[in-house]
Order: structure tokens, then C-alpha cells, then sequence
């Protein structure tokens, strides 16, 4: 059965600081990974990933594959208290999206 | 703005009610896709249409659930006899068929049911 791990399932850091989001899956048919960031509303795309090795970048955050050890990451760097929400990570297995529980991040001033 | 839309944005019914959502998704996407997602949890799939052909359904989804897509444009998801397990935010997405990855998020609708 498929499935998608995240870890861990909350974090709360000072502003500033630096986190890393982890992501291990076992999707069936893999395609691509894919980050989301979710602020109590439908979901928003941040990245797709589908080569392992290369970093996709956009501003503070960059996130890698490994496809080897089927497990991703995801980074923020001088985390902002906008970076607040919960960060989705999800497999697409061709026809559908498996997603994990996800993990709450909470930036404070 | 996504460009899925959904209605009702929210929806509080009692326990043994029926009720229905409908989404419109993106107008040249021929997926579309239904998750649910409960507090604390990533949204789970629960069943998605190629055009009007509905391809997968999961098997978390009781009898009481069903969706159609009559005309392979907007998509309807009934849950009869709702229960307050069925408390949950449904999703909509859409895509185009070869591209999986980029689907595309309404806002989704709140259930509560009571």
C-alpha cells in the first residue's frame, strides 16, 4: 500500500532560525514528489521534484530527492512568521497524489 | 485564485442527513479529483474521473459516499446518511490527465455535521 511519512509531525523555532522538513514515501508507479504548503485553507504548491541530487530552490526554501532511499527534504532558511502552517509532502504515483499527515510549523516573533 | 471552485464553502447538517457538494473544476482539465482531509491529517484521496469515466475509487470510501461527473465538466459528491465521522474539509482538484502532479485546489467545503 502506498504510503507517505513526515517528520516531525510539529516544530515550533524563533525567527531566524532554520528547520528541516522530512519526507520518506513508498508510492507504488513514483513519478514525482511534491511539497505543499497549507494556511487553513487548500493547499499551495511549492515544489515537484522527480531527479534525485538536484535542489530545487525558490527564495528561502530548497528541497531535494533522494530516490534511492525514497525520502526528500525540505529546508527554510531565516524562517519568517508568514512561514507558519502545516507543509505537506505527497507521492504521485501517475493517477493520484498520496499525501502525509503533514508537519506544523510555527515561526514566533 | 485556482480557478476550482467550490460550493458550499461550508455546510452544518445533522446526523442522518443527506448532502451534496459540487465542484467546477478548471474548464480544459479532464481530472478530477476528490480528497478529504480531517484535522490534524494530509488530505486523502477518494476518488478521481477522467472526463465522465470515474477511474479509481478508494476503498476507505463507504456506500454511503458517491460522486459523478455527468458531463465530464463539474463533479457532485453526495454522502448519504452522514455520521460525525464524516466531519471533514472535502477537497476538489484538477488536472490534466498527463500531468497528475499539477492539480490544481479549490477551496474546499467545510462539513460539520452534527
Amino acid at each position: 500500500e502506498d504510503k507517505v511519512v513526515q517528520s516531525p509531525l510539529s516544530l515550533v523555532v524563533h525567527e531566524g532560525d532554520t528547520v528541516t522538513l522530512n519526507c520518506s514515501y513508498e508510492v507504488t508507479n513514483f513519478r514525482s514528489l511534491l511539497w505543499y504548503k497549507q494556511e487553513k485553507k487548500a493547499p499551495t504548491f511549492l515544489f515537484m521534484l522527480t531527479s534525485s541530487g538536484i535542489e530545487k530552490k525558490s527564495g528561502r526554501l530548497s528541497s531535494i530527492l533522494d530516490k534511492k532511499e525514497l525520502f526528500s527534504i525540505l529546508n527554510i532558511t531565516a524562517t519568517q512568521t508568514g512561514d507558519s502552517a502545516v507543509y505537506l509532502c505527497a507521492g504521485d504515483n501517475t493517477d493520484k497524489l498520496i499525501f502525509g499527515t503533514g508537519t506544523r510549523l510555527q515561526v514566533f516573533p | 485564485d485556482t480557478g476550482v471552485s467550490q460550493d458550499p464553502r461550508h455546510k452544518i447538517t445533522k446526523r442522518g442527513q443527506n448532502v451534496t457538494f459540487r465542484c467546477d473544476p478548471i474548464s480544459e482539465h479532464n481530472r478530477l479529483y476528490w480528497y478529504r482531509q480531517t484535522l490534524g491529517q494530509g488530505p486523502e484521496f477518494l476518488t478521481y474521473f477522467q472526463n465522465e469515466a470515474q477511474l479509481e475509487k478508494s476503498r476507505l470510501l463507504s456506500d454511503r459516499f458517491s460522486a459523478e461527473r455527468p458531463k465530464g465538466s463539474f463533479s457532485t459528491l453526495e454522502i448519504q446518511r452522514t455520521e460525525q465521522g464524516d466531519s471533514a474539509m472535502y477537497l476538489c482538484a484538477s488536472s490534466l490527465a498527463a500531468q497528475t502532479h499539477e492539480q490544481f485546489f479549490g477551496p474546499g467545503t467545510r462539513l460539520t455535521v452534527l
